[in-house]
């Protein structure tokens, strides 16, 4: 069945380095979300992509999506501790209607 | 608006009894997903409906664990009988539209079962 990857699990940042989390899927997705988790709270949608090599920005962070539409990265540019939370990216396989698979989050911790 | 509300937040519970988790969706959407969360299996898709039909159970676990929903403003899952390693925080989330919409999540129910 479909998977979907992300790396790395974990990630310790100071305060202003830059962060990076990657989303591969077993197969070619037809859309790839993001969500947000802080710790103790529900995952919160950040955004999604559908076009084949789209990037998308807001305010730091980056979106993209393979021109394969098979992986998706996130980047965040000079983190705050207000980044801290677990990433999420979410793919709904081509062909598979509704379903939307999570990958297994990526926990980023900053250090001030 | 009110978002996604699940009860109950917290449940403790024996092996072998039964637990009923309850989701309301927010209004207008149509689509309704369970995910269960554990720290070893992340973050797992049970079942979604859609229209309140299920269109994929492939995620249920076994046969102790069945969901319903009745009406659009409605679903529960049920486990029974329960057992230690159904312990996990359980969230609904609901979308407006089937395949390309945002999924809002509530604040989920944490099951533990001892």
């Amino acid at each position: 069945g479909q998977q979907v990857m992300q790396i790395p699990q974990y990630q310790h940042v100071q305060e202003g380095e830059d962060f990076t989390t990657y989303c591969n899927s077993s197969t070619t997705l037809s859309n790839i979300q993001w969500y947000k988790q802080r710790p103790g709270g529900h995952p919160v949608f950040l955004i999604q992509l559908v076009k084949s090599g789209e990037v998308k920005k807001q305010k730091r962070l980056t979106f993209q999506f393979g021109e394969a539409k098979k992986n998706s990265s996130l980047h965040i540019t000079a983190t705050q501790t207000t980044d801290v939370g677990t990433y999420f990216c979410a793919g709904r396989g081509a062909n598979q209607g509704g379903k939307l698979i999570f990958g297994q989050g990526t926990e980023l911790s900053v250090k001030p | 608006d009110a978002g996604v509300i699940q009860s109950p937040r917290h449940e403790v519970t024996e092996m072998g009894q039964e637990v009923t988790l309850r989701c309301k969706p927010i209004s207008g959407h149509n689509s309704l997903f369970w995910y269960r969360q554990t720290m070893m299996r992340g973050l797992e898709l049970l079942i979604y409906f859609n229209n309140n039909v299920p269109i994929d159970d492939s995620g249920m676990p076994e046969d102790r664990f069945s969901a319903k929903m009745p009406n659009a403003s409605f679903s529960t899952l049920k486990i029974q009988p329960s057992e230690p390693r159904d312990s996990a925080v359980y969230f609904c989330a609901s979308s407006l539209g089937h395949a390309t919409g945002e999924l809002f999540f509530g604040e989920g129910s944490r099951l533990t079962v001892l």
